[in-house]
């Protein structure tokens, strides 16, 4: 199965700053295949990212993926309190499906 | 509107059969491109995707659960039913439903969409 590895694995940043998530594939993942997800305590799971670099409906501009091949990354320009939560990158493209073991992004 | 929504028991002995119903809405997994999945979460470790079902149930399982699991749905109710024997107390968690969504281009559809609507989640324990 495909491994991702996401770095780093707790992040700490203030309200503002820029974030850049990144996972790391063991093969090659095609683009139209990977995801990023955004869990926050007590809440549904929300999709953020699909196909690499689409963003999901309602999802803000702030928000954004790029990546290629075995290195992806989500970023996000400027971050407001709501954003502070686990973010796991998925590939969906070959079964099964797997999800990176999550990055934490934390208040500094 | 699309909701999801997990039922089942929260406490489970070992060996015991889990049973877990999703309900939902906004959509019909009748319709092509659609399907729905479940996806766990044990206590401080990674998602894991467990099953899937498809508009014309097609349905396809984590390899290594394969013998354990069983998915099937209810059009006519809106509800998937996922199946999990023989349960362990490392099969403690939270399991969300989700749906899934196909692109269809001409006669092949691929999951171009993610796992775009998750339900809340429902906890489970094994426990003795």
């Amino acid at each position: 199965e495909i491994v991702l590895t996401q770095s780093p694995g707790t992040l700490s940043l203030s309200p503002g700053e820029r974030a850049t998530l990144s996972c790391r594939a063991s093969e090659n993942v095609h683009s139209d295949y990977l995801g990023w997800y955004q869990l926050t305590p007590g809440q549904a799971p929300r999709l953020l990212i699909y196909a690499t670099s689409s963003r999901a409906t309602d999802i803000p501009d702030r928000f954004s993926g790029s990546g290629s091949e075995t290195d992806f990354t989500l970023s996000i320009s400027r971050l407001e309190p709501e954003d502070f939560a686990v973010y796991y990158c998925q590939q969906y493209g070959k079964s099964p499906y797997t999800f990176g073991q999550g990055t934490k992004l934390e208040i500094k | 509107q699309v909701t999801l929504r997990e039922s089942g028991p929260a406490l489970l002995k070992p060996t015991q059969t889990l049973t877990l119903t999703c309900t939902f809405s906004g959509f019909s997994l009748n319709t092509r491109g659609m399907s729905v999945t479940w996806i766990r979460q044990p206590p401080g470790k990674a998602l894991e995707w467990l099953a899937r079902i498809d508009w014309d149930d097609d349905k396809y399982y984590r390899t290594s659960l394969k013998t354990r699991l069983t998915i099937s749905k209810d059009t006519s109710d809106s509800q998937v039913v996922l199946t999990m024997t023989n349960m362990d107390p490392v099969d403690t968690g939270t399991y969300y439903c989700a749906r899934m969504r196909f692109l269809i281009r001409g006669v092949v559809a691929s999951p171009y969409y993610g796992v775009d609507v998750w339900g809340q989640g429902t906890t489970v324990t094994v426990s003795s």
